[in-house]
């Protein structure tokens, strides 16, 4: 069964500042791994797909890279902005069955 | 209108009323599913629909019934409800269950149970 842990749990820090968030997964056997935003109340915003056979994606300010063997994806968001304030969750699409699991997700906080 | 729609946006029945969640999607997508998201805890994903058929029945309690007419429109019809089922509904949908593509969710029906 496959288990994702989100670290931090939480995050705080001054506008401005460059973060990583990580996300590492127990079973390799991935189709592929998606990094969402929640806001509060609200559904989840797809950020970044990145294929199992991808090493990283980016959009924008935004860098994900995966490291399918040690079960690892970090995602990186440049020159932090207050509208960053969200939940920000990693699902690997597992191969069995073509799942989602969900970690518990980081929540940020970008500070005016 | 584009991506997944979720009506209700808010919903609050009493343990013994019968409601439904809707859901549509406007993607062209063959894979429906639907997620509970509690307070405090990780998604969870309750069924999945993948050109019609249900696929998987995460050992959902009977009184959550979902219903799939065709693939842009999944229904979540609840009956006798209790209060611990309160929470967010999250509806998605990709291209097909076992596919390498995006997931995509609506805005959720939150659900409050008296």
């Amino acid at each position: 069964k496959q288990e994702v842990t989100q670290i931090p749990a939480a995050l705080s820090v001054p506008e401005g500042e460059n973060l990583v968030l990580n996300c590492s997964f127990t079973d390799s056997a991935i189709y592929n791994l998606q990094w969402f935003r929640q806001d509060p109340g609200k559904g989840l915003t797809s950020l970044l797909l990145i294929q199992s056979s991808q090493r990283e994606q980016t959009s924008g300010r935004l860098n994900a890279s995966l490291d399918k063997s040690s079960g690892r994806s970090t995602l990186y968001i440049a020159a932090s902005q207050p509208g960053d304030s969200a939940t920000y969750l990693c699902a690997p699409r597992g191969t069995n069955a073509g799942k989602s699991t969900f970690g518990d997700g980081t929540t940020l906080t970008v500070k005016p | 209108e584009t991506g997944v729609t979720q009506t209700p946006r808010h919903l609050v029945m009493g343990m013994t009323n019968k409601k439904s969640l809707k859901c549509e999607q406007h993607l062209g997508h063959n894979a429906m599913y639907w997620y509970k998201q509690s307070a405090k805890k990780p998604l969870e994903l309750m069924f999945v629909y993948n050109f019609k058929e249900q696929t998987e029945n995460n050992s959902v309690p009977s009184r959550f019934s979902p219903e799939c007419p065709n693939s842009s429109h999944l229904f979540l019809h609840l009956h006798t409800l209790q209060p611990e089922d309160s929470a967010l509904y999250l509806c998605a949908s990709s291209q097909d269950r076992a596919d390498t593509g995006e997931l995509f969710f609506g805005e959720g029906s939150r659900l409050t149970v008296l």
